[in-house]
C-alpha cells in the first residue's frame, strides 16, 4: 500500500533554532515529492518540488533533501521565525501520475516559541 | 493578481442536507482540483476539472459532484450530508491540461470549513 509517513507528529522549538522534519514514503516508482506549508485555517503553500533525480532543493531558509534509495525526504528549517509556526505536509506523486494518485502525509505541526 | 478564492469560508449544515461550495482559480489558471482535509490529516483528492469536464476522480462516492464553468470557476456539491463529511474543503488551481507528471505547482485556496451536525 502506498503511504507517506511524517515525523514527528508535532514539534516545539525556540525562535532562531534550526529543525528537521522527516518524511518516509513507500510510493514506488514515484515522479516527484513536494513539501507544503499550511498555516492554521489556510490552504497549503508549496515550498519545494523535487523529481526523483534531485537530492536537494532550497527555498530561502527551507532546504529539502531526498534519498530515493532509502525513500526518505527531510525538510530543514534554518534560523526559525515565529511565522514558521504551521503544519508541513509531504506529498508524493507516483510515476503513473494523475492527481488522483497524489499521496499526502498527515503533516508535522511545528510551533516556534519566542 | 488574485489568488485562488473560495466561498463561503465557513458553513454549518445538518445531516441529510445538500451543500454547494465555490472556487475561483488563480488568474490565468484553467484547471481546478478539489480536496477534503479532515482535522489532523492531509488533504485527500476528490476530483479535478479541466475544460468543464471531470478529468480525474479520487475515492469519493457519487454524493460528491462538481461543475466547472466557462470562466474556469468551479463548484463542489455534496448531497445527503453525513457527519463524516465535516472537514476543510480545499480548492487548488493549476495550468492544464492535467499531465501524468504532476510537476506543475498547484495553488491552494484558503478552504471552506464545513461542519455537519
Amino acid at each position: 500500500k502506498n503511504q507517506v509517513e511524517q515525523s514527528p507528529q508535532s514539534l516545539i522549538i525556540l525562535e532562531g533554532k534550526n529543525c528537521t522534519l522527516q518524511c518516509n514514503y513507500t510510493v514506488s516508482p514515484f515522479s516527484n515529492l513536494r513539501w507544503y506549508k499550511q498555516d492554521t485555517g489556510r490552504g497549503p503553500v508549496s515550498l519545494t518540488i523535487m523529481t526523483f533525480s534531485e537530492n536537494t532543493k532550497s527555498n530561502g531558509r527551507y532546504t529539502a533533501t531526498l534519498d530515493a534509495d532509502t525513500k526518505q525526504s527531510s525538510l530543514h528549517i534554518t534560523a526559525s521565525q515565529l511565522s514558521d509556526s504551521a503544519s508541513y505536509i509531504c506529498v508524493v506523486s507516483p510515476l503513473s501520475g494523475g492527481y488522483n494518485k497524489l499521496i499526502f502525509g498527515a503533516g508535522t505541526r511545528l510551533a516556534v516559541h519566542p | 493578481d488574485a489568488g485562488v478564492t473560495q466561498s463561503p469560508t465557513h458553513l454549518i449544515k445538518t445531516r441529510g442536507q445538500q451543500v454547494t461550495l465555490r472556487c475561483s482559480p488563480k488568474s490565468g489558471h484553467d484547471t481546478v482540483s478539489w480536496y477534503q482535509q479532515a482535522l489532523g490529516q492531509g488533504p485527500q483528492f476528490i476530483f479535478q476539472y479541466y475544460e468543464e469536464e471531470e478529468r480525474q476522480r479520487g475515492n469519493f462516492p457519487d454524493r460528491f459532484s462538481g461543475h466547472q464553468f466557462p470562466n474556469y470557476s468551479s463548484e463542489l456539491n455534496v448531497n445527503a450530508l453525513l457527519l463524516g463529511d465535516s472537514a476543510l474543503y480545499l480548492c487548488a488551481s493549476s495550468l492544464g491540461p492535467p499531465s501524468g507528471g504532476d510537476i506543475e505547482t498547484q495553488y491552494f485556496g484558503p478552504g471552506t470549513r464545513l461542519l455537519v451536525l
